[in-house]
């Protein structure tokens, strides 16, 4: 099946700093992109809805300006969490659909982030 | 509204068979998803019915009824390393995943 990587795998920033997580597509193209937040024992929750060359669509309750997306190429994109305290720290996981299967998304391995 | 309702834990013992079951309840449906997760890792793809009826695949198999809202996830032969959570997801109208909270299947042997 098709490969989306994430870099870094993990990472520990004091408050108030920026932390920026890739999301690649390896051996696909990928016009859409998703980037999901998972607290410890929840489900997933879809932050944003990233497609290539233009704006993020944002899901309810999702700061637009603290989670930065950009997709700029049709192999990956961005999260930036800017200003992050301690209540961000989460595991972030994207995912990117394969044009050529409608419907299954792949997953990267996530990216579990620690504000201190 | 939509909404997923599964079981929060399961047990079962090693090379059993168990079954997860998964109701939900939508305004629109292109398709139910079975994934599994293990502790600190991303989900990884098991299933997909988007008619009803039965998809055996190995150990795993899925069942669908759209009328009925429901599909369970069968697992065969249960080994060790099928411990970890299994989240049902549908796909709604706008083709986007809506999740469950997951059922956490514990194997002991």
């Amino acid at each position: 099946g098709a490969v989306v990587s994430q870099h870094p795998s993990w990472v520990i920033c004091k408050s108030g700093t920026s932390v920026k997580i890739e999301c690649r597509s390896l051996d696909f193209q990928a016009t859409t992109m998703f980037w999901y937040r998972q607290f410890p024992k929840q489900s997933l929750m879809l932050m944003a809805t990233s497609n290539e060359g233009s704006k993020a669509t944002y899901e309810q309750g999702v700061e637009k300006d603290k989670f930065l997306i950009n997709h700029a190429s049709l192999t990956l994109s961005t999260l930036t969490v800017t200003s992050a305290h301690p209540e961000d720290s989460s595991f972030y996981i994207c995912s990117a659909r394969d044009p050529q299967t409608d419907y299954e998304q792949y997953f990267g391995p996530g990216t579990r982030l620690t504000v201190t | 509204g939509q909404n997923i309702d599964q079981p929060t834990e399961m047990t079962a013992t090693e090379g059993a068979i168990v079954q997860i079951n998964c109701t939900y309840q939508t305004s629109g449906f292109n398709g139910l998803f079975w994934y599994q997760q293990h502790a600190g890792e991303a989900p990884t793809f098991l299933s997909y019915n988007v008619l009803d009826g039965l998809e055996e695949k190995g150990r795993f198999s899925s069942f669908l009824s759209r009328s009925k809202g429901y599909s369970y996830l069968l697992l065969k032969e249960l080994q060790m390393k099928d411990s970890a959570s299994y989240l049902c997801v549908f796909m709604d109208s706008n083709y986007q995943l809506i999740w469950g909270a997951g059922t956490k299947l514990i194997i002991k042997p």
